[in-house]
């Protein structure tokens, strides 16, 4: 079965702290993606990856980074946490075939204070 | 650019009663369109898709939907609910390369017996 990993369920960080999202797939996905999730907002798009090394920026990718440096590996670098950052985060992976869908790790809930 | 609108953030319904979750896009071209539901404390999960063909789609729990191109709508119905469908309702179009995916704010389901 289609497994992604989230390795933290929740944080709790300071404002200006460095925060690190971690998220591993098993599935051998070339993509990987991170989302937010607020609500009335549905999920953004924050970054993406498709393939070892290559990212592209989503809609909102303003004070997050990422990382790839492995295939099944794909983090989400807070540089110096701030309040508004406070929120749901959401990894996924899938392959570019247009039948596949998405398959979601079950979330980061993220507060920074 | 691609975008999504669900008209209903909240639709509270009794349960074996019929329920429509209402999707409207927006796309100068040819759209993929995806329901994803999330269950509390999970990550979403595909709940049915569009890519091409027939405009009415069947998905997992009884769900399904239909494709209405000249109104660019994709509409999620179920014909009897039950109180295990209560979750977050997501729909989302497929922006450009590497199975991107543009989401909908959500439509909060509730079931109450």
């Amino acid at each position: 079965d289609v497994k992604v990993t989230q390795s933290s369920r929740y944080l709790v960080k300071r404002t200006g702290e460095k925060v690190f999202l971690e998220c591993v797939q098993d599935m051998d996905h070339e993509n990987m993606f991170w989302y937010r999730q607020d609500p009335g907002l549905g999920l953004r798009l924050i970054y993406f990856s498709y393939d070892v090394k290559m990212k592209e920026k989503g809609d909102i990718p303003e004070g997050y980074s990422v990382s790839r440096e492995k295939k099944e590996r794909f983090s989400l670098i807070l540089e110096s946490a701030s309040t508004n950052q406070t929120s749901m985060y959401l990894c996924a992976g899938g392959i570019s075939s247009d039948n596949s869908p998405l398959h979601f790790g079950n979330g980061t809930r993220l507060t920074v204070t | 650019a691609q975008s999504v609108t669900q008209l209903d953030s909240q639709v509270p319904v009794f349960e074996e009663a019929p329920v429509e979750l209402r999707c409207n896009y927006s796309s100068s071209v040819s759209v993929y369109l995806f329901w994803y539901v999330q269950y509390p404390n999970q990550g979403l999960q595909l709940l049915l898709k569009y890519l091409s063909g027939s405009t009415l789609v069947k998905g997992i729990n009884g769900f399904e939907a239909e494709f209405n191109k000249s109104q660019t709508s994709f509409h999620l119905r179920k014909p009897s609910v039950h109180i295990s469908d209560t979750a977050e309702y997501f729909c989302a179009v497929r922006s450009g390369g590497y199975n991107k995916l543009i989401f909908g704010a959500g439509t909060r389901l509730a079931v109450h017996p």
